[in-house]
């Protein structure tokens, strides 16, 4: 089935910037589509992007265009989500997310605050 | 961006049957099979079934998932008190310029 690592989150303050990873091992990520999805503490799940699997395509929501940036290198097999201008109320955890709904990754954290 | 409903909570006693609702708007859920998960606390959310009723190897089959129209259902049988956590309901539309949709969660309670 393969498995996702995310890194990168971290302590960031408001108006900040920081890009997260996702690595996958187990498969490789080159024929799917890939989505990030966050979920601030105690709340629900709210995606965020998507890339194609050539990283051609890319969508996102509304609250995150032009903020947020998602890319990817197959040759690493790695996943991409550049963050800027990011807001306090933007504190979550970001999951990477196969096309299909599955795997997951673990999450990484992100915590605005100054 | 649409949004999946679910109720906030539920509750059961052990080795009763109890179910989640997932209700939508026919187009959203015309886009596709709904997806179901489970979520204990620190972890990431686990699929528990897909497609047409579908569930992952290791997911035991007390676990369900039926739909029509407009709704989706979770059902869960011989509830255990492991089953206690949360539950979100999800449609994945991955064609390109796709996205996904989420409900709000439902909290199940064991008693």
């Amino acid at each position: 089935q393969g498995q996702l690592v995310e890194s990168g989150g971290g302590v960031v303050q408001p108006g900040g910037s920081l890009r997260l990873s996702c690595s996958a091992s187990g498969f490789s990520i080159s024929p799917y589509g890939m989505h990030w999805v966050r979920q601030a503490p105690g709340k629900g799940l709210q995606w965020v992007a998507l890339i194609s699997h050539d990283g051609v395509i890319k969508n996102y929501a509304a609250s995150v265009e032009g903020r947020f940036s998602v890319s990817r290198d197959n040759s690493k097999n790695t996943l991409y989500l550049e963050m800027s201008a990011l807001r306090p109320d933007e504190t979550a955890v970001f999951y990477c997310v196969r096309e299909g709904g599955w795997p997951w990754g673990q999450g990484t954290l992100v915590t605005v605050s100054s | 961006q649409s949004v999946l409903t679910q109720p906030p909570s539920v509750s059961a006693a052990p080795g009763q049957r109890v179910t989640i609702s997932c209700s939508g708007n026919s187009s959203d859920l015309a886009r596709g099979y709904v997806y179901w998960y489970q979520q204990v606390p620190g972890a990431s959310p686990k699929l528990l079934v897909f497609g047409h009723n579908q569930r992952p190897s290791g997911v035991p089959d007390r676990f369900s998932g039926s739909r029509s129209a407009t709704s989706a259902s979770l059902a869960i049988s011989g509830l255990r008190s492991e089953d206690e956590a949360d539950y979100f309901c999800a449609l994945w539309d991955d064609s390109l310029y796709g996205s996904g949709i989420f409900g709000g969660g439902t909290k199940l309670t064991v008693l």
